[in-house]
Formats: C-alpha cells, structure tokens, sequence
C-alpha cells in the first residue's frame, strides 16, 4: 500500500516568504508527526497530531511555525518569515490507532532551503 | 529529559566485516529504543525497536541490538557487512506513554569493497 508522502519533495524560497509543507500519511493512521532534520544531524521533533488536535507542540521553535490537520488526515506545516536557519529536511510520519509501542512510518521528507 | 548519543558520525567497515554502532541513552525511566535507516534521498525506515522482553532484538536485513539496562546502551550489531548496508543510521529513544522520538545525531556507515 502507499506509504508517508509529501509535497513538495524541494523547495527553495527567499528569506521572509511564507512556505506552506504537505503530509498525506498512511491512509487510517491517526497520530501524524512533524520533525525537522538539519545537516548532520538527527530528527528534531516539532509537533504531534492526534486526530485533529495538536497534541504537543512542544518542539516548535517559534511563533513562525504552525500546523494544522482540519480533517484528521493531511497535515500542512506552515512557516512564516522565513529565514535561513529553517533550511533543513522537513519529515513527516504516521502511526496507526493502537499501533504498537510509538512505530512510526516516515515519509521521504521536504527539502526546504531559504535563500 | 530524554537524549541519545551515537558515538562515531561515520563508520567505515570492510564487506565482510562486523558492523558495531554505537548508541547510549539517557532516560530516568525505561524508555523505548529504535534503530532506523536512511537511505540517501528516503525516508527513515525502521530496523528494530525494543519495548519490553528479550533485551535481544533482532531486525531486518540481519540486523540486531542488545538492551543493556546497566550500562543504558542499545548497540547496533550485524555480523557481515554488505555494501547494501552502506547508509545513515538513527538510535532514537521513546518514553512509554509519551509520543515523540528523541534521535541521536546519526553515524553513517560505508562500506569498503
């Protein structure tokens, strides 16, 4: 079956624009997850859905961020203003209802560099 | 809070050879661990986890880690290197009941012919 996907797979975009990251996850999975991977380094994580509720967003940086999921199953990471540090690799992953023990399925991720 | 260090941001095996990855973790309670692989231009793909039971975990492609509660490790073995294997590899650490994972900051691994 399909997996995590996401849109677009790059995008270049210039200091101070507002980008917008789409996450279709794994169709019936209810919990969606944001991480953000910079060069070198390991997955940071950014917000966690379950349903269509946040349910931690503990680890976004700032005010710029935001996410949302309307419908309980795409996800949009919206970022406002960017800057240079936002470049990075923006992953995206699900996990089904009741799946066991936090396994989660991450999708090939968006590569966003601010200019 | 929780944090996991991989020790050694790149390994360089011979095919043929044993592949050792090192992870250590911080956490005040017994926590969930997980190795994941990524291939280049990929998602993560997970290799194996470890939950409660066996402290011997065996994954796929020949893959396995050992839950060492005393020395709080979780490193990452497979016996004979191929040069499939040749890509990054990610420890990560979950509480029970908690919902995100915390990732070490990868090793990646080549493979010499």
């Amino acid at each position: 079956g399909a997996g995590v996907s996401q849109t677009p797979s790059n995008k270049v975009t210039e200091k101070g624009k507002y980008v917008e990251l789409r996450c279709d996850p794994i169709s019936g999975h209810t919990a969606l997850y944001w991480y953000r991977q910079s060069l070198g380094q390991g997955p940071e994580f950014l917000i966690y859905f379950q349903g269509t509720g946040a349910a931690d967003d503990s680890g976004l940086p700032n005010d710029r961020f935001f996410a949302v999921r309307p419908e309980g199953s795409v996800s949009t990471l919206k970022i406002q203003r960017t800057e240079r540090g936002d470049s990075a690799v923006y992953l995206c992953a699900s996990r089904p209802t009741g799946g066991s023990y936090n396994e989660q399925f991450f999708g090939p991720g968006t590569r966003l560099t601010v200019l | 809070a929780q944090s996991v260090t991989q020790l050694g941001s790149h390994v360089s095996v011979s095919e043929g050879a044993l592949v050792l990855l090192r992870c250590n973790y911080s956490s005040s309670v017994p926590p969930y661990l997980f190795w994941y692989v990524q291939y280049p231009n990929q998602g993560l793909q997970l290799l194996l986890k470890y939950t409660t039971g066996a402290t011997l975990v065996k994954g796929i492609n020949g893959f396995e880690a050992e839950f060492k509660k005393s020395e709080t490790s979780f490193h990452l073995t497979k016996p004979s290197a191929h040069m499939s294997d040749a890509a990054e590899y990610f420890c990560a650490v979950s509480l029970q009941g908690a919902q995100k994972l915390v990732f070490g900051q990868g090793t990646r691994l080549t493979i010499n012919p």
